[in-house]
């Protein structure tokens, strides 16, 4: 059974531009998740989808932040403007579904660097 | 509210020796489930264990052990006789079961070193 992924890996941008992370959860997972992971720190969610339907946002900052999951699958993940405190590791994970004894899987990651 | 606090910032150990990583957890809900993550270099999370508040029962895998004591609010991590590639950071997270809503609650994790 294929993984959860993630592209790119990595990324490195000036502050103020825009960037996007694409992320393809596992089949048949209805629930797909977005958590910022700061150096140093544990992940923190900023995104829950329930098929192409927003659960929880309330950690999104909203005025730089957008996700979106259009047909229930793959999620894509835009910031814009970037500014420095968003370098961090941007982790993706799914799950059968979203209630709490669901395991969620995660992937890769996306390392984004803000100079 | 909900918090995970894991002390330990970092351990280091040599090759066989025993290692345990401590994990308090905070919540007002009697339903939640505990969850162990390990992340290697490569950064992906990868699951361990999970366990549901009414089931205090440890737990052996292998060289890892898990012991939950609700009387404490712990849920710790034990491996045995460790290896260097169990080199890694290890999350502790505490997930509430109400509606639909799944966010994880990590700690800070506590990163495991293995020396030859």
């Amino acid at each position: 059974e294929a993984g959860v992924a993630q592209s790119p890996r990595y990324k490195i941008i000036e502050k103020r531009q825009s960037v996007a992370f694409w992320c393809n959860p596992i089949s048949g997972h209805a629930t797909l998740y977005w958590y910022q992971q700061i150096l140093g720190q544990g992940p923190k969610l900023l995104i829950q989808f329930q098929n192409n339907g927003v659960v929880d946002d309330s950690q999104l900052p909203k005025d730089r932040f957008s996700a979106e999951r259009l047909k229930g699958v793959d999620s894509t993940l835009k910031i814009q403007p970037a500014k420095l405190e968003d370098s961090a590791v941007y982790l993706c994970a799914s799950s059968l579904g979203g209630q709490g004894y669901n395991e969620q899987f995660f992937g890769p990651g996306t390392r984004l660097t803000v100079l | 509210a909900q918090k995970v606090t894991q002390a330990q910032t970092e351990i280091s150990v040599v090759e066989k020796e025993d290692v345990t990583l401590d994990c308090v957890y905070e919540t007002r809900d009697t339903t939640y489930y505990l969850f162990w993550y390990k992340q290697p270099p490569s950064g992906e999370l990868v699951f361990l264990i999970r366990r549901n508040s009414f089931d205090e029962q440890n737990e052996i895998s292998g060289r890892y052990s898990w012991n939950f004591q609700k009387s404490t609010s712990s849920f710790n991590f034990t491996i045995t006789a460790s290896q260097v590639v169990d080199s890694a950071v290890y999350f502790c997270a505490l997930r509430v079961y109400g509606g639909s809503q799944g966010n994880l609650i990590f700690g800070k994790g506590t990163k495991l070193s293995v020396k030859p």
